[in-house]
């Protein structure tokens, strides 16, 4: 089965600063990748997710690279603010095929916290 | 709005007591999925439910069934409770044919300690 690992566990930034969190994956039959933001005592919502056919999407200060030869891809977040403290976490997925289409494995969360 | 809620929130069981989680949904999806936090181990899949009559193991399935009344509900028991069960438990549901592609819908959570 597949297998996601993610690092930093914890990430520490100053307000306005750049962080980045990375995420390996084992099964190259992966191709949809998405990241969840989970606020302290509240559910994951999704933030922003990519599929195996780009390298990068944007959305406003968030953005996710993937690189499929080397099976990793990373969550970037620019002029960090100190509402987006939270716990993230990568996930991957195929979604056609195979006895694990559409079953999302987690990585292990990294806590980001964004000191003003 | 469609939702996604558990019940209960917060529970506090002895071992050996047998508890269900109730997940409900009013989103029309019809995967749902039942996972456990626990702190540097992320969310781990126990089961999942591709439609009423699918039920498919997760990654940690022992000491764990489920049973799916009904599209839009789906339980999950703990036969006999054991402290190494204490975790936060979400619910989620998808839709891939919607609008919403695969993104995952999160209930609140439901907090559970076995002592």
């Amino acid at each position: 089965g597949e297998n996601v690992e993610q690092h930093p566990s914890t990430l520490s930034v100053q307000e306005g600063d750049s962080a980045v969190i990375k995420c390996t994956y084992s099964d190259s039959a992966s191709n949809y990748f998405p990241w969840y933001k989970q606020e302290l005592g509240k559910r994951p919502q999704l933030i922003i997710d990519i599929r195996s056919n780009v390298g990068e999407k944007k959305d406003q200060r968030i953005a996710v690279t993937l690189n499929k030869t080397a099976k990793h891809f990373s969550l970037h977040i620019t002029e960090t603010q100190p509402e987006d403290s939270a716990v993230y976490f990568c996930a991957a997925t195929p979604t056609a095929g195979g006895t694990s289409y559409g079953k999302l494995t987690f990585g292990q969360g990294t806590i980001l916290t964004v000191h003003p | 709005d469609a939702d996604v809620t558990q019940t209960p929130r917060n529970r506090i069981t002895k071992t050996g007591k047998r508890i269900m989680l109730e997940c409900s949904q009013t989103k029309g999806h019809d995967r749902m999925y039942w996972y456990r936090q626990d702190p540097g181990l992320g969310l781990r899949l126990i089961y999942y439910s591709f439609d009423v009559k699918d039920i498919n193991k997760g990654e940690i399935s022992d000491g764990y069934s489920v049973s799916r009344q009904a599209q839009a509900k789906f339980s999950l028991s703990l036969e006999s409770a054991i402290p190494n069960q204490t975790a936060l438990y979400f619910c989620a549901t998808s839709d891939p044919g919607g609008t919403s592609l695969d993104e995952q819908f999160f209930g609140p959570g439901t907090r559970l300690t076995v002592l």
